[in-house]
């Protein structure tokens, strides 16, 4: 059965701290890792995976794929308290006409 | 970024009564839309999926008959939550793709709160 699996559930850090987000996968036929950001309301894009590796960048925020490991981490560098959301990640189906997504890891950065 | 764009970011409803919800992907024809619920503190439990022009593939323990989905154009879909009762009150999330392995993108999501 296919599944995305993250770790930790939640986690608390204080502002300033490195964390590392992880999600696991199996999916049939593996095609892209995509993660996300939610505060309030709807998810934001933040990073799609397709390439093992290979690291992606944004301001504090980079991730990268072990396609042999069938994960990826996400890692948030000097958090903020902005930076407090859930972290979800999610990878296609085969056909592309399904997203499984992980239970998310809800991040809280106290200042 | 593409925009996908939804309707009502909230709504009040009367118990018994049904309540539409309409997403629409803005700048990008969306052939497969996917439904969302969302408990707090939860992550997102997929509802359904739509493809363009075909019914909807609901999800084991989701209510086709309750949850009814529309995907008539490649850029609009709606979910219409007939006979609605306060269990009903949560909030959903829709997302659009235009494809396999590509990245999908979120409607701003809708509260529902049923009274």
């Amino acid at each position: 059965e296919d599944k995305v699996v993250q770790s930790p559930l939640s986690l608390v850090v204080h502002e300033g701290d490195t964390v590392t987000l992880n999600c696991s996968y199996e999916v049939t036929n593996f095609r892209s890792l995509l993660w996300y950001k939610q505060e309030k309301k709807a998810p934001t894009f933040l990073f799609m995976l397709t390439s093992s590796g290979i690291e992606k960048k944004s301001g504090r925020l980079s991730s990268i794929l072990d396609k042999k490991e069938l994960s990826s981490i996400l890692n948030i560098t000097a958090t903020q308290t902005g930076d407090s959301a859930i972290y979800l990640c999610a990878v296609p189906s085969n056909t592309g006409n399904q997203f499984y997504f992980g239970t998310g890891t809800s991040l809280t950065v106290i200042p | 970024g593409a925009v996908v764009s939804q309707h009502p970011s909230r709504v009040i409803c009367k118990s018994g009564t049904s309540v539409k919800i309409e997403c629409r992907s803005l700048d990008f024809q969306a052939t497969t839309m996917f439904w969302y619920r969302q408990f707090p503190k939860q992550s997102l439990m997929l509802m359904a999926t739509s493809n363009e022009g075909s019914k909807a593939t609901y999800e084991q323990g989701v209510e086709k008959d309750k949850f009814l989905i529309n995907h008539a154009s490649l850029t609009l879909s709606t979910l219409t939550v007939t006979s609605a009762h306060p269990e009903d009150s949560s909030f959903y999330i829709c997302s659009a793709g235009g494809g396999a392995g590509g990245t999908i993108y979120f409607g701003e999501g809708s509260w529902l709160t049923v009274v």
